[in-house]
């Protein structure tokens, strides 16, 4: 079946411009995650969705980023006034839920790579 | 939170020998452990994962076991092939209730043909 896709895959902007990256999950997924990866990093956690509901928005690096699924579905994460900082791979995951037993299963997208000129 | 270190950064083995990638994690309340493995302009794939009620788990080729007391955890892949090359990334719950991940800072693993 299909899995999950995101768009645009690369996004150039210049600095101060503002993006929107968006991530369709598995149809059924409850749970959609977002990560930043730099390159030759490992993925860092921004945010988590519970069906619409943004359940932790810890890792968002500044109030410049921004994540909504407002019908529990497709996801937009959006970031103002881009920095040249801003530059690497994002990340959209999602997953079924957890359960009672524990963390399921993520599947990641392929990324947007966004590149800040 | 919790923090997951990874080693080697690079490891490369010969064609059908065994490879070993080692993950450390500090929270001792953390109960799921996934492995990934990232080719170049994907995102990650799951190999395997475990879970903290078990010690190992095996898929033919590929396993994963889990020191609870030493809190670490390690993928061995046998007979190594050279499309197993990748980036290999260890995760563990964030912790403190969060339900994302932490990631490792990755293995390149490379099989020499």
């Amino acid at each position: 079946g299909a899995g999950v896709s995101q768009s645009p895959r690369y996004k150039v902007a210049k600095r101060g411009q503002d993006v929107a990256l968006r991530c369709d999950p598995i149809s059924g997924h409850v749970s959609l995650f977002w990560y930043q990866q730099a390159l030759g990093q490992g993925p860092e956690f921004l945010t988590y969705f519970q069906n619409e509901a943004q359940l932790d928005k810890s890792g968002l690096p500044s109030d410049r980023f921004f994540a909504e699924r407002p019908e529990g579905s497709v996801s937009t994460l959006k970031i103002q006034r881009t920095q040249q900082e801003d530059s690497a791979v994002y990340l959209c995951a999602s997953s079924l839920g957890q359960p009672a037993g524990g963390p399921r299963e993520q599947y990641f997208g392929p990324g947007t790579r966004l590149t800040v000129t | 939170g919790e923090n997951v270190e990874q080693h080697p950064s690079t490891l490369s083995v010969q064609e059908g020998d065994s490879a070993v990638i080692k993950c450390t994690y500090s929270d001792s309340a953390s109960n799921y452990f996934p492995w990934y493995k990232q080719e170049l302009g994907k995102g990650p794939q799951l190999i395997i994962d475990i879970r903290s009620n078990v010690g190992e788990k095996k898929d033919q080729r590929i396993a994963v076991t889990l020191n609870k007391t030493a809190k670490h955890f390690s993928l061995h892949i046998t007979e190594t092939q050279p499309e197993d090359s990748a980036v290999c990334f260890c995760a563990a719950p964030l912790g403190g209730g969060a339900d994302g991940l932490t990631f490792g800072k990755g293995t390149h693993l490379i099989i020499q043909p």
